[in-house]
């Protein structure tokens, strides 16, 4: 049974590129949130897709944007990148209909670091 | 103030104690309440959950959940230097559809 997965691993970005990440959940996960955590402090919720729609949004600018494919694997892009958009960008898998009341089964990120 | 409080230690402890991680939450709408143990480097791996008053065991593993106080915590019993890592405590409101997390408790088990 496949885990979160998610793609890629490491990525070294100028400022004001734009990048793209992607995630696969879970096997029998339809729901995908997108978490963003900096050094030394806990995951902040970005965006949620469900049903190929952004549900739920964080405090995160428009420059973050995300879509979910009708496989329910999912993107996160981030236009005109800033220093301080490095950090470790997660990908949440939950089951169906359950609305994530059950807990998130993790990918093993993407560390994005802007230079 | 952070809605989701934990102290960030770290916490140390040896071998073989147990070890108490606490968490407070600022949202009375909060269902479900979540422990994830995070490594160095590594993502995180939900480890416990709870969603009534009282208490939860699973192995080595206790949660406790006080909603009244807005309370949660997490006992290690027997503690192993495998169980060193930093411990994030999550509560989920399932009406905005996110859980939010603390900024974790670096836990250290000495040998």
């Amino acid at each position: 049974d496949a885990g979160v997965t998610q793609s890629p691993t490491h990525l070294i970005k100028t400022r004001g590129q734009q990048v793209t990440l992607r995630c696969s959940p879970k096997s029998g996960h339809d729901t995908v949130s997108w978490y963003q955590q900096a050094l030394g402090q806990g995951p902040q919720f970005i965006f949620q897709y469900y049903e190929e729609e952004e549900r739920q949004r964080g405090n995160f600018p428009d420059r973050f944007s995300g879509h979910q494919f009708p496989n329910y694997s999912s993107e996160l892009n981030v236009n005109a990148l800033l220093l301080g958009d490095s950090a470790l960008y997660l990908c949440a898998s939950s089951s169906p209909g359950t609305g994530s009341l059950y807990g998130y089964t993790f990918g093993s990120g993407t560390r994005l670091t802007v230079v | 103030q952070k809605e989701v409080e934990q102290n960030s230690g770290p916490l140390s402890v040896p071998e073989g104690a147990i070890a108490s991680l606490n968490c407070t939450y600022s949202d009375r709408g909060s269902q479900s309440f979540f422990w994830y143990r995070q490594y160095s480097g590594k993502s995180p791996e939900l480890i416990m959950f709870i969603y009534s008053n009282g208490d939860k065991e699973d192995g080595r593993f206790t949660a406790q959940l006080n909603k009244a106080s807005q309370y949660v915590s997490l006992l290690i019993r027997d503690s192993q230097p495998s169980d060193s890592a930093t411990y994030l405590c999550a509560v989920h409101n399932t009406n905005a559809g996110k859980s939010t997390f603390g900024d974790g408790t670096t836990l250290t088990v000495k040998p």
